[in-house]
């Protein structure tokens, strides 16, 4: 079965940090990867996907996220924070079949302190 | 081009009603997904319509059922409604094209629900 796991439920980072938000996957096939936004009372916001091109993918608002098939992970960094950034952001993974089903990981609170 | 819209916003039910919610898929995609959200948690996947046929469910009763309409519309129906269905249902549309290759998911706002 695939999963999606993301370490740290909440991470502080101060204005202009760097902003690291950990993934990581357990697939039985490469699967496709994707890092969404989420702000407070709206629906989801696509930040990057990967689907087996160049594993460092860079996304909008400045993210970027990097395959690690060894490592089974797909982190999301940002080289400095910004207090817009503050949101939930959440890794998910979807598997070709005759359908598509995203699963998604349980999320990360970003919070960015001026 | 219209993105995915959801209506109604909010919506307040008592338990074992039953509630039925919208969504508009964007133009030109042939296939919507639902998945609910609880509250502190990552949107969990209910099933999916392609071409007005339920093509694959996740882990829900058969009490969550839906409709996919010519228009590529669709609804989400929840009959004998529970606590536990209180969260954040969300539409996704795509295009799907075959069974090979990626199909982005176009997320709409969501629909909050409120079970008393």
């Amino acid at each position: 079965a695939q999963s999606v796991t993301q370490l740290g439920s909440h991470v502080s980072v101060s204005e202009g940090a760097l902003v690291l938000l950990r993934c990581n996957y357990s697939s039985s096939v490469p699967p496709y990867l994707f890092w969404y936004v989420q702000y407070p009372n709206q629906g989801l916001q696509l930040l990057l996907k990967y689907t087996s091109a160049a594993t460092l993918v860079k996304g909008i608002n400045g993210f970027e996220a990097e395959f690690k098939k060894s490592e089974t992970s797909f982190h999301l960094t940002k080289p400095s924070a910004h207090m817009s950034d503050a949101a939930e952001y959440f890794c998910a993974v979807s598997l070709k079949t005759s359908y598509d089903k995203v699963i998604f990981g349980p999320g990360t609170s970003l919070s960015v302190i001026p | 081009e219209t993105g995915v819209t959801q209506s109604p916003t909010h919506l307040i039910k008592t338990r074992g009603q039953q509630v039925t919610l919208r969504c508009s898929s964007q133009s030109g995609h042939n296939t919507v997904s639902w998945y609910q959200q609880a509250l502190g948690q990552g949107p969990q996947f209910i099933f999916q319509y392609y071409r007005e046929e339920e093509n694959g469910r996740g882990n829900f009763p058969p009490r969550f059922s839906g409709l996919q309409f010519p228009n590529y519309s669709s609804e989400l129906n929840v009959n004998a409604l529970e606590l536990d269905d209180s969260a954040l249902y969300l539409c996704a549309s795509s295009y799907l094209a075959g069974t090979s290759g990626y199909n982005e998911q176009f997320f709409g706002p969501g629909t909050r629900l409120t079970v008393l």
